[in-house]
């Protein structure tokens, strides 16, 4: 069965600090990786997905299948990242998404 | 371009009952999936339809059901309400060719927050 982890619940850093949002899988075969967001008061959204392999916002993510992971990554944090970060993974001959539990970011002025 | 729209917002409703929600998909789209978010969790796969019919489910029991209409919008129906299912149900609508996914990308509603008393 998919699974996807998401270690951390809040992540906070200062304004200008690197940020790096973890999220492994589990799955077998060949997965679709995607990191959406979700700011204050607005809905659930697609970020980036990894065979784009595109910058959104500043945002990179990288799928290594050695080590099952999808880190997000920015250099530098600005006040609007602060939202709440989902790692999803999409397998299967249909659409079924799994979600992980979410990661907090909280952007220090 | 109309995105997806879920009604109602919030209800409130006691055990035993029976609930419906509703969604219309994005314009253009033809799935929709719903997912059930519980407080401090990431959304879990409800079921999916395509084209009217069920394509795929999640570890919900059958006391989950849906439907989805020629127009592509759909209905979450739930039967004997437990205290459990106190949640936010999100619908997402995506397009879908032949059963697969052109983008992979669901659109998101702003959900039904659904609280059993």
């Amino acid at each position: 069965a998919q699974r996807v982890t998401q270690p951390e619940k809040l992540l906070s850093v200062f304004k200008g600090a690197p940020v790096e949002l973890k999220c492994n899988y589990s799955y077998s075969g060949s997965p679709e990786l995607f990191w959406y967001v979700q700011y204050s008061r607005q809905r659930l959204q697609l970020l980036l997905r990894h065979i784009s392999r595109e910058s959104i916002k500043g945002f990179t993510a990288d799928l290594n299948k050695g080590e099952t992971s999808f880190h997000l990554k920015k250099p530098f944090a600005q006040e609007e990242d602060s939202a709440m970060y989902y790692c999803a993974l999409r397998t299967g001959g249909y659409q079924k998404v799994t979600f992980g539990t979410g990661t907090k970011l909280q952007v220090i002025p | 371009e109309t995105g997806v729209t879920q009604s109602p917002t919030h209800l409130i409703k006691t055990r035993g009952q029976q609930v419906t929600l509703r969604c219309s998909s994005q314009s253009g789209h033809n799935t929709v999936s719903w997912y059930q978010q519980a407080l401090g969790q990431g959304p879990q796969f409800i079921f999916q339809y395509y084209r009217e019919e069920e394509n795929g489910r999640g570890n919900f029991p059958p006391r989950f059901s849906g439907l989805q209409f020629p127009n592509y919008s759909s209905e979450l129906n739930v039967n004997a309400l437990e205290l459990d299912d106190s949640a936010l149900y999100l619908c997402a609508s995506s397009l879908a060719i032949g059963r697969a996914s052109v983008s992979g990308e669901l659109f998101f509603g702003e959900g039904s927050r659904l609280t059993v008393l």
